[in-house]
């Protein structure tokens, strides 16, 4: 089945730097990506996702990219804000389930 | 407003004691599932439903049971729960399987089995 591993666990950066996470998947088969993102007491809320025929997408300060050739996709957040602190999880469609990976903890330093 | 409604939000019970977390969504979403979060595991899911009386396993659904008799509301038993069971646990749903549908989550169920 699909398995999905996300780096880094945990992620400090300054605001207004950029922050990237990274994320593999095992099956050749999934063809849709979300990135979600999980703020302290709450459920996650989809942030960006990205379909395979696709190789990257934008919106204001988040993107995402895939490489389906290497099997990995990454979020990139541009001027990182303290609004920007949270858990974010990547995650893959399989046999109508989504497989996520295991969060990373953006931190925004001031 | 658009919302999956969970309840309770917290719960502390005993081991053996059968408990039901309820899950009810007013968006007329077929597909609705139970996951549960651990640290360091992500999010698992236990089981999930593509339509009324239409139910299937996920990847951890030992020890637990759902039912989808009417469309907005997807109960999660545990007939017997164990001390292994103390996790969070979000209900998700989504109009159709998550294959390209943003999946709307409710606010999480934290269960603490003694």
């Amino acid at each position: 089945g699909e398995n999905v591993e996300q780096h880094p666990s945990t992620l400090s950066v300054q605001e207004g730097d950029s922050a990237v996470i990274k994320c593999t998947y095992s099956d050749s088969a999934s063809n849709y990506f979300p990135w979600y993102k999980q703020e302290l007491g709450k459920g996650p809320q989809l942030i960006i996702d990205i379909r395979s025929n696709v190789g990257e997408k934008k919106d204001q300060r988040i993107a995402v990219t895939l490489n389906k050739t290497a099997k990995h996709f990454s979020l990139h957040i541009t001027e990182t804000q303290p609004e920007d602190s949270a858990v974010y999880f990547c995650a893959a469609h399989s046999n109508y389930q989504l497989i996520w990976g295991a969060g990373t903890k953006l931190i925004i330093k001031p | 407003e658009a919302q999956v409604t969970q309840n309770p939000r917290y719960l502390i019970t005993v081991t053996g004691k059968k408990l039901t977390v309820t899950c009810s969504q007013n968006m007329n979403h077929e597909y609705m599932s139970w996951y549960r979060q651990d640290p360091g595991l992500g999010l698992r899911q236990i089981y999930y439903s593509m339509n009324v009386e239409v139910t299937d396993k996920g990847d951890v659904p030992e020890g637990y049971k759902v039912s989808r008799k009417e469309k907005r509301n997807f109960p999660l038993i545990l007939e017997s729960p164990s001390p292994n069971q103390t996790s969070l646990y979000f209900c998700a749903s989504s109009f159709s399987a998550p294959n390209n549908q943003p999946q709307h989550f409710g606010d999480g169920t934290r269960l603490s089995i003694l």
